[in-house]
């Protein structure tokens, strides 16, 4: 019963250069979380999407950063123009389909340093 | 919206001992609390969860208690040992809304 998988788990880009982070959720979970953390702190929410759907992106910046979770794939969270202050760990979580507050689980994460 | 503080940033016990964290939130509407331990560089690992209609919730050595009126929530952590050291996140989150609000996080370290 695998879990929340991202990948890449490093990530090294030069400053201007793209990012894509994948992350694959728990069998049976359609709802999917982007979270980041810089060292030494919380969370800090970014996105949820459903398949196909962007729910809420009220803590995702507004330029450089997009999310998708198509049909079919992962879930793919892409910073464009990556600068230095993107460095951090980013976390996926994924929780089934239900009404509401359901515990969400977390990947592995993707520790993204910027040159 | 939702803000989560917690005490203390880090906390230091004997093997052996107890050890209590805390949590206050500012949203009355939030209503599931869940507990996260983190290892350095490893994934936040859900441990323990309360929800609104729920004061207190018991897991062997982990615990929960939640105070609605007073909007706070607390993990106790018993007989602690080494391998409890990490740091502890708790997270609230509202009816209706998408996303946990975590606190700051409290680093723990369990003295052999």
């Amino acid at each position: 019963n695998a879990g929340v998988m991202q990948n890449p788990r490093h990530l090294v880009r030069r400053r201007g250069q793209e990012a894509r982070l994948r992350c694959s959720p728990m069998k049976g979970h359609s709802h999917v979380y982007w979270y980041r953390q810089l060292p030494e702190e919380g969370l800090k929410f970014m996105v949820y999407l459903q398949k196909e759907n962007i729910i809420d992106e009220s803590g995702m910046p507004k330029e450089r950063f997009s999310a998708e979770f198509p049909k079919e794939g992962p879930s793919i969270l892409r910073i464009q123009q990556v600068v230095r202050g993107d460095s951090a760990a980013y976390f996926c979580a994924s929780s089934p389909p239900s009404q509401s507050n359901q515990p969400q689980h977390f990947g592995d994460g993707t520790r993204l340093s910027i040159l | 919206g939702e803000n989560v503080e917690q005490h203390p940033s880090t906390l230091s016990v004997q093997e052996g001992d107890s050890a209590v964290i805390k949590c206050t939130y500012s949203d009355s509407a939030s209503n599931y609390f869940p507990w996260y331990k983190q290892e350095l560089g490893k994934r936040p690992q859900l441990i323990i969860d309360i929800r609104s209609n729920v004061g207190e919730k018991k897991d062997q050595r982990i615990a929960v208690t939640l105070n609605k009126t007073a909007k706070h929530f607390s993990l106790h952590i018993t007989e602690t040992q080494p391998e409890d050291s990490a740091v502890y996140f708790c997270a609230a989150l509202s009816t209706g809304a998408n996303n946990l609000f975590f606190g700051t996080g409290t680093r723990l370290t369990v003295i052999p």
